[in-house]
């Protein structure tokens, strides 16, 4: 199985910042590799998909980059509707692992 | 509009047996795959296996592989996911999604929570 490695797994951050998360494959997955977003209480939501290709409906503030086995997702202005977990997750080959999220909160 | 709509929450003893459903409308849903994923409480994603509902063709994850039965009925446009004799850790919220582009779960279902306990 592809591992994902997310880091940091939380991070303090106050309202207008930028901030990037990272996430590392075991192996090259190309550009399979997408990005999302769960608030308490919630299901994920898709932000990103194929690395850096934002989902209809999704701020633009969210970006992604990355090929191969290191991605990054970038929020450009964090507003106060952002703080929530994100996690990456590899849709190479199954298992489609996720990474173990990164908690963001103020 | 796609929507995938899951069953109810569910209490369960240990040994028991369960089916929960995941209903797609909004699309054709015979040609989108559609995934199971289970949180188990305060924890991370787990990505459990997928079915093509045209064709029932399945996979999963070594982890779940022999512990679930995932399975499809194209004719009502819902898809399952099964335990023969549920545990205590299966204990979670389980979530359905539809694989979109690039293979990402582009829409899901508002979750279904497992309880397990005696």
């Amino acid at each position: 199985d592809i591992q994902m490695t997310q880091s940091p797994s939380s991070l303090s951050a106050s309202i207008g910042d930028r901030v990037t998360i990272t996430c590392r494959a075991s192996q090259s997955i190309t550009s399979y590799l997408n990005w999302y977003q769960q608030k308490p209480g919630k299901a994920p939501k898709l932000l990103i998909y194929a690395a850096s290709s934002l989902q209809s409906g999704v701020p633009s503030r969210f970006s992604g980059s990355g090929s191969g086995t290191e991605f990054t997702l970038t929020i450009s202005s964090l507003q106060p509707e952002d703080f929530a977990t994100y996690y990456c997750q590899q849709s190479y080959s199954t298992p489609y692992i996720f990474g173990q999220g990164t908690k963001l909160d103020i | 509009e796609v929507q995938l709509v899951q069953s109810g929450a569910e209490v369960e003893k240990p040994g028991e047996s369960l089916k929960i459903s995941c209903k797609g409308s909004g699309y054709s849903f015979s040609n989108y795959w559609i995934g199971w994923v289970r949180q188990m409480p305060g924890k991370g994603l787990e990505w459990m296996g997928l079915i093509y509902p045209g064709d029932s063709n399945t996979r999963y994850s070594p982890s779940f592989q022999g512990q679930v039965t995932i399975s499809a009925d194209k004719s009502i446009s819902t898809a399952y996911l099964q335990w023969s004799s549920l545990k205590a850790s299966d204990t979670a919220m389980y979530y359905c999604a539809r694989r979109g582009s690039a293979n990402s779960g582009d829409y899901w279902g508002q979750g279904t929570l497992v309880t397990v306990s005696s």
